[in-house]
């Protein structure tokens, strides 16, 4: 079983509507949880770190998280074509040990 | 500028050749890593550096050495050793913020073997 999962999609949504982006992990102790961005032929970009139960928002993004599901997602809301880009979900299992998933590809169509 | 550093941006090998991939940051992490990414793929560990001169192997160290002489540098050789080579190359560093261990990316190397 893979460490973290995410749907390779891609997954194409209007320019306006909610994109919903998610996640699901192995390993139990893990505690800290993040999401990068990368577009094609860059490097990724932290964009939301979460480490509790719940919601956090920033701007137009919010991340989930559900510890007993093993569970994060990302929404981003009314998503813009500059939204068009890979999500990477990536878990922390110690302070060292940074496991990522292989991303899931966002296409944002005006 | 803050900020992580990474060159060349492009860097064409000879098979049987060794190449340096060079990474450098000044926001003053302790800890440093280097990914690598294939299409489609995740980021896969290489190695890490939490102190100069002391490192670690990740999941896919075999062909890849390191050096950490000072904390501002953390430079990857890719050796003859590694048969599949061809790959974008990320350098990462964190700082450990008490809840959770933040990385940040350089802007990687494209690295072709001919």
């Amino acid at each position: 079983q893979k460490e973290v999962e995410q749907n390779s999609g891609p997954l194409s949504v209007p320019e306006g509507a909610i994109a919903s982006l998610n996640c699901t992990y192995s390993d139990r102790v893990s505690q800290s949880f993040f999401w990068y961005r990368q577009y094609s032929g860059k490097s990724p970009e932290l964009i939301m770190s979460i480490y509790s139960n719940g919601d956090k928002e920033d701007g137009r993004f919010t991340a989930q998280l559900n510890k007993a599901s093993q569970y994060v997602s990302l929404l981003i809301r009314d998503s813009q074509p500059s939204d068009s880009a890979t999500y990477l979900c990536a878990v922390n299992l110690d302070n060292n040990d940074m496991r990522f998933g292989a991303g899931t590809r966002l296409t944002v169509k005006p | 500028d803050g900020g992580i550093t990474q060159s060349p941006k492009y860097l064409f090998r000879k098979e049987g050749q060794n190449v340096t991939l060079s990474c450098e940051q000044n926001l003053n992490h302790d800890a440093m890593y280097w990914y690598r990414q294939d299409p489609g793929q995740g980021l896969r560990l290489i190695y890490y550096s939490q102190i100069v001169n002391d490192f670690q192997k990740g999941d896919i160290a075999e062909g890849y050495s390191v050096s950490r002489e000072k904390k501002e540098s953390f430079p990857l050789t890719v050796t003859s050793a590694q048969k599949n080579p061809t790959a974008f190359y990320l350098c990462a560093s964190s700082i450990y913020s008490g809840r959770g261990n933040e990385q940040f990316f350089g802007p990687g190397t494209r690295l072709t073997v001919l």
